[in-house]
């Protein structure tokens, strides 16, 4: 099956600093990528379409200039977290679909500690 | 608007026992619908999903879900829980045309020997 990685699996940071969570299809290309974000015994809330090529569509209540979303290539999709605070800290996820396919992969996640 | 409900935020089970984990959902359009697994700190691994055709369908690892449009339920089972089935599932909603999914809050599921 199609396989998606995501780099760092953990990370740990100050408040104030960065972070940029990256998101690979190994064996496919992706137009479309997913960002879901996940808090501790909470289910997986969609934060963000990433499309190649061009800008991410936002959901609703997510700050566009804080999660930063860059989708350079078809195998590479960054979500960069922007002078993260501790309400920042929780699990991030990613999903790929393939060209050929209609069934989204997921990465294996992020998780993200800021402290 | 659209929604996916799974009631059971717990289960507990016996080893052996059978299981049923329930999902609802709420869509304006014929939905794809997905199971999926998740192990502490871990991504996302499907189970079974549903586009069209036969209502039961079968997944990995024994499980099965069962497409009932006319109560808008997508329920999980599995005849015999083994002790590895303990982890978060959650059930999941999207449209024919898009891949971003809705997700349920989850069902965590407990196994004892």
């Amino acid at each position: 099956g199609a396989v998606v990685s995501q780099h760092p699996s953990w990370v740990i940071c100050k408040s104030g600093t960065s972070v940029k969570i990256e998101c690979r299809s190994l064996d496919f290309q992706a137009t479309t990528m997913f960002w879901y974000r996940q808090f501790p015994k909470q289910s997986l809330m969609l934060m963000a379409t990433s499309n190649e090529g061009s800008k991410a569509t936002y959901e609703q209540g997510v700050e566009k200039d804080k999660f930063l979303i860059n989708h350079a290539s078809l195998t590479l999709s960054t979500l960069t977290v922007t002078s993260a605070h501790p309400e920042d800290s929780s699990f991030y996820i990613c999903s790929a679909t393939p060209s050929w396919g209609s069934l989204a992969f997921f990465g294996q996640g992020t998780r993200l500690t800021v402290v | 608007a659209q929604s996916v409900t799974q009631p059971d935020i717990h289960i507990t089970v016996s080893e052996g026992a059978s299981l049923e984990l329930r999902c609802n959902y709420s869509y304006g359009a014929t939905p794809y619908l997905f199971w999926y697994v998740q192990s502490p700190g871990q991504g996302l691994q499907l189970l079974l999903k549903y586009f069209s055709g036969d209502t039961l369908v079968q997944g990995i690892k024994g499980f099965e879900a069962e497409f009932k449009r006319s109560q808008s339920s997508f329920n999980l089972r599995k005849p015999s829980v083994h002790w590895s089935d303990a982890a978060e599932y959650f059930c999941a909603v999207g449209a024919r045309n898009t891949d971003k999914l809705i997700f349920g809050t989850g069902t965590r599921l407990q196994v004892f020997p």
